[in-house]
């Protein structure tokens, strides 16, 4: 029973560049969201992903932006990168029929994202 | 506003001895609380959690955890701590949604060092 991929696992990129993250959610699993986790710092949750629309979003800009296939895989996009984007991006599947607690979050081991 | 605080930041204990890890949370309705573990490098690997019932719940690895609704705490515990353990540990909680979905809302982690 595979769990939740996530590519790459690094990625260098420029400040002003864009970049898109890649995550397949665990089997049976519908619904997909990211989360931002800066070093020392707790993860920051971005969007959720269900149906292939948003359907949450944290406090983070425009410049932040998703999509969900019908596969439920889905991609994290960031446009115009600045330093602070510089993070690890966790990927997390869980079911939506279920709520949190029957249904916890399994997260990806992330992509190590810096911005040089 | 919701939040989780985690208020140490570093802890140290001896392989053996008992290990407490603080959690408190500020969420208006019910409160449905985890206790994730990162090891470095990784993504988040759930142990425990709680909604209703018992308050003192069992998880993986031998860590239990007990919620305490009049102190808005839900500590993590384990009697013996192994080499092992050395890892971040995040304590969250589930803030649902109208919609039926959910995102989680984690503390700034706590990381646990083992001395030999």
């Amino acid at each position: 029973d595979a769990g939740v991929t996530q590519s790459p696992t690094h990625l260098i990129k420029t400040r002003g560049q864009q970049v898109t993250l890649r995550c397949s959610p665990k089997s049976g699993h519908d619904t997909v969201s990211w989360y931002q986790q800066a070093l020392g710092q707790g993860p920051q949750f971005i969007f959720q992903y269900y149906e292939e629309e948003e359907r949450q979003r944290g406090n983070f800009p425009d410049r932040f932006s998703g999509h969900q296939f019908p596969n439920y895989s889905s991609e994290l996009n960031v446009n115009a990168l600045l330093l602070g984007d510089s993070a690890l991006y966790l990927c997390a599947s869980s079911l939506a029929a279920a709520s949190s607690y029957n249904s916890p979050l399994h997260f990806g081991n992330g992509t190590r994202l810096t911005v040089t | 506003a919701q939040s989780v605080t985690q208020p140490d930041i570093h802890i140290t204990v001896s392989e053996g001895a008992s290990l407490e890890l603080r959690c408190n949370y500020s969420y208006g309705a019910t409160p449905y609380l985890f206790w994730y573990v990162q090891s470095p490098g990784q993504g988040l690997q759930l142990l425990l959690k709680y909604f209703s019932g018992d308050t003192l719940v069992q998880g993986i690895k031998g860590f239990e955890a007990e919620f305490k609704r009049s102190q808005s705490s839900f500590n993590l515990r384990k009697p013996s701590v192994h080499w092992s353990d050395a890892a971040e540990y995040f304590c969250a909680v589930g803030a649902e949604a109208t919609s039926g979905t959910y995102k989680y809302i984690f503390g700034t982690g706590t990381r646990l060092k083992v001395l030999a």
